[in-house]
């Protein structure tokens, strides 16, 4: 049974920085893409970062370029993502997902909380 | 950027009517997903590629579309159906979502 489990969240003042974790289990972590997925508040959807299998390439959108980076550890099967610089936007639940071929999210995790205020 | 329009943006539906829920696209995509999301849960893949179904998803859902207009598509409606569906392009970066149809049982 494939697992996604995040950890890391929590209040962070704005500015700050924290970071994500995402534990894989149930599949071969290193053959797939990997994303984090987020939802603010009575929100809609946002992709907010892809990684290759091996790492070498990473994907991120405009809102995030630059202050969020992706990483990944094979040997342990896990996700990471580093946040500097949080916003009160970034408030959202972070989602750690299985990114099939770089196309669909078929496997979610139960999502971690990330409140930005001071 | 493919910005996607989702329509309507909430609806009702009663036990047994037939349900469509529509996904515009701002430019050509080679594909649609959609996904389910429950009230306090997390979202679930529906259906992929545009008509395929995800594994465990009732067969009263299909899907179809093509260039920039897709659909999906509940034969009969039930009460477990009532969620957030939420459409997503990938077919170029930066992956976007349509900002969801909350379909609700009447």
């Amino acid at each position: 049974e494939v697992q996604l489990v995040e950890s890391g969240g929590g209040l962070v003042q704005p500015g700050r920085s924290l970071k994500l974790s995402c534990a894989a289990s149930g599949f071969t972590f290193s053959n797939y893409y990997m994303a984090w997925v987020r939802q603010a508040p009575k929100k809609g959807l946002e992709w907010v970062a892809t990684i290759s299998t091996s790492g070498s390439r990473t994907y991120y959108p405009d809102s995030v370029k630059g202050r969020f980076t992706i990483s990944r550890d094979n040997a342990k099967s896990s996700l990471y993502l580093q946040m500097n610089s949080l916003k009160s936007e970034d408030t959202a639940t972070y989602y750690c997902a299985r990114h099939t071929m770089g196309i669909t999210f078929d496997y979610w995790g139960q999502g971690v909380m990330v409140t930005v205020s001071s | 950027e493919i910005v996607l329009t989702q329509s309507p943006t909430t609806m009702a539906a009663s036990p047994g009517e037939k349900v469509t829920l529509t996904c515009r696209a701002s430019s050509s995509v080679s594909y649609m997903h959609w996904y389910q999301q429950r009230s306090g849960a997390s979202p679930k893949l529906w259906i992929y590629e545009t008509s395929k179904l995800a594994s465990g998803v009732p067969n009263r859902f299909s899907g179809s579309g093509s260039g920039t207009s897709y659909s999906l598509t509940i034969n009969s409606m039930e009460t477990e159906d009532a969620a957030t569906y939420y459409c997503q392009q990938g077919s170029s970066y930066p992956l976007t979502f349509g900002s969801g149809t909350k379909l609700e049982i009447k």
